[in-house]
């Protein structure tokens, strides 16, 4: 079964960046039909997806973070990463990498990482 | 963006109810939508994708139906691990955006 791991920093300061990284196990990140999200949750707050990444490295951002997001893939490693530019307390999250399938007529996140808990804080 | 809205926000019901949730897109999804179940302090469950294809692993008491702005999600025979926020999603077009979730709460 595909697992997902999120690792990185729990505390970012206002203005730096954020960056996590989530490890594949048990499935190839190369698999075809299948591509590579980032989603967080405020607390007491529903989900919002962040951005997807490609096996091809191809990638699609939410609009409202565009200016601010970067993913990429490291396919030696089966992992993929993202960065957030000049974070403010409104970052505060808990982010979960997801993986995505594309079916006939459909479109999910299969499996998802346990999440981590960002804070925003000097 | 496509807004997702989901009625009601919270609903209280016992063991062994039949209960239902709706879910409205702004814009037609066609069938691109996806329902989860998320429990406190746990990542999102994929319980319903494509509208209405259960995923591998999911209790047959879940179904999903609807297509273009209308879905439901129905649980027949609540069980008490059922206790729960339910969210759903679509997928049609970027960005994906999630309903403001249904919590489950025991009457």
């Amino acid at each position: 079964q595909v697992q997902l791991q999120e690792s990185g920093p729990g505390l970012v300061k206002p203005s730096q960046t954020l960056s996590l990284t989530c490890t594949v196990t048990s499935g190839s990140i190369s698999s075809a039909n299948y591509y590579w999200n980032w989603i967080r949750q405020p607390a007491g707050k529903g989900p919002e997806w962040i951005g997807r990444i490609y096996t091809s490295g191809s990638t699609n951002y939410n609009p409202s973070l565009k200016s601010r997001v970067t993913m990429s893939l490291d396919t030696s490693k089966n992992q993929f990463s993202l960065k957030l530019s000049s974070v403010t307390a409104a970052d505060t999250a808990v982010y979960y990498c997801a993986r995505g399938w594309t079916g006939l007529r459909s479109d999910c996140f299969d499996y998802w990482g346990q999440g981590t808990l960002v804070t925003v804080s000097s | 963006d496509i807004q997702m809205t989901q009625s009601p926000s919270s609903l209280s019901a016992s063991v062994g109810d039949r209960v239902t949730i709706a879910c409205r897109a702004s814009q037609t999804i066609h069938s691109y939508l996806n329902w989860y179940q998320q429990k406190p302090l746990k990542a999102p469950k994929l319980l319903i994708y494509g509208a209405s294809s259960l995923q591998i692993g999911v209790p047959s008491r879940f179904s999903g139906s609807g297509s273009g702005t209308d879905f439901t999600l129905t649980i027949n025979s609540l069980q008490p691990e059922d206790f729960a926020t339910y969210y759903c999603q679509q997928t049609y077009t970027s960005p994906f955006t999630f309903g403001g979730g249904t919590k489950v709460e025991f009457k």
